[in-house]
């Protein structure tokens, strides 16, 4: 079936440190890639999306690439701040006759000053 | 633009009990969907519609939770009765119509979902 595995947290980084947040999915067909976030006491944001694969999603300095050979959507920036403490889920969408997201268990991240 | 709108926010009740869930999609979407997150957990659909059919309900434990969309506008979820193990957030998210096998193209906005505690 399809699914999406994401790194367990919490991810704890100093502020401007590099992160990385790992995805990898499992899917049927060509699925498209997200990242959502959620911050605290907030619903959920789509942050970026890849409808293809080696397709680039970018957002806020956010990064992720669509890779088909190694099915991953890894989640880059170069420089966290501490506003972008959150969580972060992986999800994908496989179309169909419904476009309904397959999320992963999400990753906390914490960005300490 | 108005975000999509839920109510309760909060919600505890017994187990046994009965809860209801509103949600208000964003003007003009027509794809209304009802997600339950476990904590610890990702979000898993439990019901989506299009205008006021359901296009997908597989995932909706059917002996306890039952959805209504009426006049494909607002939508209410129900549960009744209610376990221990339904103790989880519900989010509502809409998306403009739906277009079978682009999935990529329709945006899902999340409203701010019902934390359900069930004792």
């Amino acid at each position: 079936g399809n699914s999406v595995t994401q790194m367990e947290g919490p991810v704890t980084l100093s502020e401007e440190a590099f992160l990385t947040i790992n995805c990898t999915y499992t899917a049927t067909g060509y699925p498209s890639l997200f990242w959502y976030v959620q911050y605290p006491g907030e619903g959920l944001q789509l942050l970026l999306k890849a409808t293809k694969a080696d397709d680039k999603g970018s957002n806020k300095g956010f990064e992720a690439t669509y890779r088909k050979e190694t099915t991953s959507f890894h989640l880059e920036k170069g420089s966290v701040q501490v506003s972008d403490s959150a969580v972060y889920f992986c999800a994908l969408s496989v179309g169909g006759a419904t476009n309904k997201l397959i999320f992963g268990t999400g990753t906390l991240l914490a960005v300490q000053p | 633009e108005a975000g999509v709108a839920q109510s309760p926010r909060y919600k505890i009740i017994e187990k046994r009990q009965s809860v209801a869930f509103w949600c208000n999609p964003i003007s003009g979407h027509a794809t209304l969907y009802w997600y339950q997150q476990i904590l610890g957990q990702g979000p898993k659909l439990l019901i989506q519609f299009q205008n006021n059919g359901v296009v997908d309900d597989s995932q909706l434990p059917k002996d306890r939770f039952s959805a209504e969309r009426l006049k494909g506008v607002d939508s209410t979820l129900k549960i009744q009765p209610a376990k221990l193990e339904d103790s989880a957030v519900y989010l509502c998210a809409s998306s403009l119509v739906l277009r079978k096998g682009l999935a990529g193209l329709n945006e899902q906005f999340f409203g701010p979902g019902t934390r359900l505690t069930v004792l």
